[in-house]
């Protein structure tokens, strides 16, 4: 069974850093593209990164790009956000979720999601 | 960027009744367009990939239509457990974007 479960997230000043992870299991990590999905509160879905299944390929949207970094540890089968210079915009639950290997750049599964809350 | 416009916002049905969910591209997507319902609390699911194909384990009431710009989600005699969020997403290029969501309420 594919499980995704993210960590890392709370409630962080602006401007401050804040470092999420996700924890995969239940398919061969190191074989797909990897990303990231935020969902501000009340509010629809944003794409926040991609991550190639190496990691040697990052791609971001113009939103978080300069400021947050996606990274990989294909032996620990772990997801990485980096997110620095927070924003109160930045407020969401941020989902890790795998690419499809077969059907396109969608997202097959998602993770159960965890709190980001910039405030001062 | 590629903009999604997802009509209508919210939605009232009632049990057994057919609705459609309607996604518009600011351009052509050719077909890669995906649909995920997202229950309250939960994550979302994956329910429609290359704008008609149903994913694994999909109840065969959900469909998907469309091609170019203009996309749509039916859903088949309607059931309680069908009350969620609906949204589309665009994989077709970077960086890719969703719609709005449409919210799905029992009348």
């Amino acid at each position: 069974e594919v499980q995704l479960v993210e960590s890392g997230g709370g409630l962080v000043q602006p401007g401050r850093s804040l470092k999420l992870s996700c924890a995969a299991s239940g398919f061969t990590f190191s074989n797909y593209y990897m990303a990231w999905v935020r969902q501000a509160p009340k509010k629809g879905l944003e794409w926040v990164a991609t991550i190639s299944t190496s990691g040697s390929r990052t791609y971001y949207p113009d939103s978080v790009k300069g400021r947050f970094t996606i990274s990989r540890d294909n032996a620990k089968s772990s997801l990485y956000l980096q997110m620095n210079s927070l924003k109160s915009e930045d407020t969401a639950t941020y989902y890790c979720a795998r690419h499809s290997l077969l059907l396109g750049a969608l997202f097959d599964y998602w993770g159960q999601g965890v709190m980001v809350t910039v405030s001062s | 960027d590629i903009q999604m416009t997802q009509s209508p916002a919210s939605l009232s049905a009632s049990l057994g009744e057919t609705v459609t969910i309607e996604c518009r591209a600011s351009e052509d997507i050719y077909n890669g367009l995906a649909w995920y319902q997202q229950k309250p609390g939960k994550s979302p699911q994956l329910l429609i990939y290359n704008a008609n194909s149903l994913h694994t384990g999909v109840p065969s009431r959900f469909s998907g239509s469309g091609s170019g710009t203009q996309y749509s989600l039916k859903i088949n005699s309607l059931q309680s457990e069908d009350v969620a969020s609906y949204f589309c997403q665009q994989y077709y290029n970077y960086p890719y974007t969703f719609g709005a969501g449409t919210k799905l309420e029992l009348k």
